[in-house]
């Protein structure tokens, strides 16, 4: 089945820098990349997705790229804001069931 | 749009006692539901996969008995957790999508508590 791996784990930055989180994906048949941010006791938030005849997808800071030969894909966030500490997870889906499979997750922290 | 809300979000039982968690989406029909559990600090975890009129598939080491699914319409899906243990605590989430399957909008969550 399908396997994801997410890094960093946690991730601490400046207010205003920038933050990126890389994940690999093991199955040449997904084609969807969705990322979710969680915050604490919450449901996962959708920030943005990606599929995989597109190759980066931005929504005003966030962006997503996706490299389909080597499997893998990133999120960008850039003038991070106190706001966007939260879980960070990403995902990948359509293959097998057409269910997404999740990465471990990466906990970011933004210091005023 | 692509609201999905859950209830209770909160739920304290005694152990064997059975818990009815409900996932109903808003503004939209949800051909797909999910269900998955998340422990402290840990990724989700799916429990299985429910389509409206049918059996749910559940993942491998999910206890089909143990894990009720029931999808009886496009705006509601429930959870019931039977016989519960103090080993089944965690934080539920469902999930939905409608029929052109992409994207999936999850729910607030219910964490479960048993005594």
């Amino acid at each position: 089945g399908e396997n994801v791996e997410q890094h960093p784990s946690t991730l601490s930055v400046q207010e205003g820098d920038s933050a990126v989180i890389k994940c690999t994906y093991s199955d040449s048949a997904s084609n969807y990349f969705p990322w979710y941010k969680q915050e604490l006791g919450k449901g996962p938030q959708l920030i943005i997705d990606i599929r995989s005849n597109v190759g980066e997808k931005k929504d005003q800071r966030i962006a997503v790229t996706l490299n389909k030969t080597a499997k893998h894909f990133s999120l960008h966030i850039t003038e991070t804001q106190p706001e966007d500490s939260a879980v960070y997870f990403c995902a990948a889906g359509g293959a097998a069931g057409n269910k997404l499979t999740f990465g471990g997750g990466t906990r970011v922290l933004v210091k005023p | 749009g692509a609201v999905v809300s859950q209830h209770p979000s909160w739920v304290i039982c005694k152990s064997g006692t059975s818990v009815k968690i409900e996932c109903r989406s808003l503004d939209f029909q949800a051909t797909t539901m999910f269900w998955y559990r998340q422990f402290p600090k840990q990724s989700l975890m799916l429990m299985a996969t429910s389509n409206e009129g049918s059996k749910a598939t559940y993942e491998q080491g999910v206890e089909k008995d143990k894990f009720l699914i029931n999808h009886a319409s496009l705006t509601l899906s429930t959870l019931t957790v039977t016989s519960a243990h103090p080993e089944d605590s965690s934080f539920y989430i469902c999930s939905a999508r409608d029929i052109s399957q992409r994207p999936e909008f999850f729910g607030p969550g219910t964490r479960l508590t048993v005594l």
